[in-house]
């Protein structure tokens, strides 16, 4: 049992550049975020999914697009690389199934270097 | 839209109990969480807070006040592998209740 894992774990881009990076989970969750992590910012949401075939925008989702085509993968999209988008991304998925409990579990995070 | 406060960093020696607090105003609450960061790693689960109260985990309790927006998390026994970022996370009511909100963090430093 895996839980959740990310691919790349780190990568430099050139302005302008594009890349996807791949989240999978195996614990059958139907829940699956995006986060970014920057000095001083906390955590901020990018775009999550509810359920397969299904996405939706959260706090910063400008230059980034989804896509959740099976289960257990969750796809973000960098179309147009940016140096403001040089970040540490997180996946992250969750499940209802404790009644009132939702614990979000992350994966090892990309470092995205954007030059 | 919603609104956490926590102090950015703390430290404590080691043996020693620590409490991070951690204030917020939300149009909806549905539940507070908060989670430990180690430098260069994912944030792992620690609590979690719906009701009013003390929730106790072996050294670790977290503490929820509903009409104050008030949490803390309460590190008891210090350990050097303490040394972390302690993030509180809100999530709300309703519609788009599987949503987090988190604080920016706080950098706890454990020194012996």
């Amino acid at each position: 049992n895996a839980g959740v894992t990310q691919t790349p774990k780190f990568r430099v881009l050139k302005t302008g550049q594009s890349m996807t990076l791949l989240c999978a989970q195996d614990m059958n969750h139907e829940y699956m975020y995006w986060y970014r992590q920057d000095p001083g910012m906390g955590l901020r949401l990018i775009h999550y999914s509810v359920g397969e075939g299904t996405t939706a925008k959260g706090e910063v989702p400008d230059g980034y697009n989804v896509s959740r085509l099976k289960k257990q993968n969750f796809l973000l999209g960098l179309e147009s690389a940016a140096p403001s988008q040089t970040s540490v991304y997180f996946c992250a998925s969750s499940t209802l199934a404790a009644v009132n409990q939702e614990t979000q579990y992350f994966g090892p995070g990309t470092r995205l270097l954007v030059l | 839209g919603q609104n956490i406060d926590q102090p950015t960093e703390m430290t404590a020696t080691e043996g020693a109990i620590v409490q991070i607090n951690c204030t917020y105003q939300t149009s909806g609450f549905n539940g507070l969480f908060w989670y430990q960061q180690h430098a260069g790693e994912a944030p792992t689960f620690l609590s979690y807070n719906v009701l009013d109260g003390l929730e106790e985990k072996g050294r670790f309790s977290s503490f929820l006040s509903r009409s104050k927006g008030y949490s803390y998390l309460l590190l008891k026994e210090l350990q050097m592998k303490d040394s972390a970022s302690y993030l509180c996370a809100v999530r709300k009511g309703g519609a788009g209740s599987y949503q987090l909100t988190f604080g920016k963090g706080t950098k706890l430093s454990v020194i012996p």
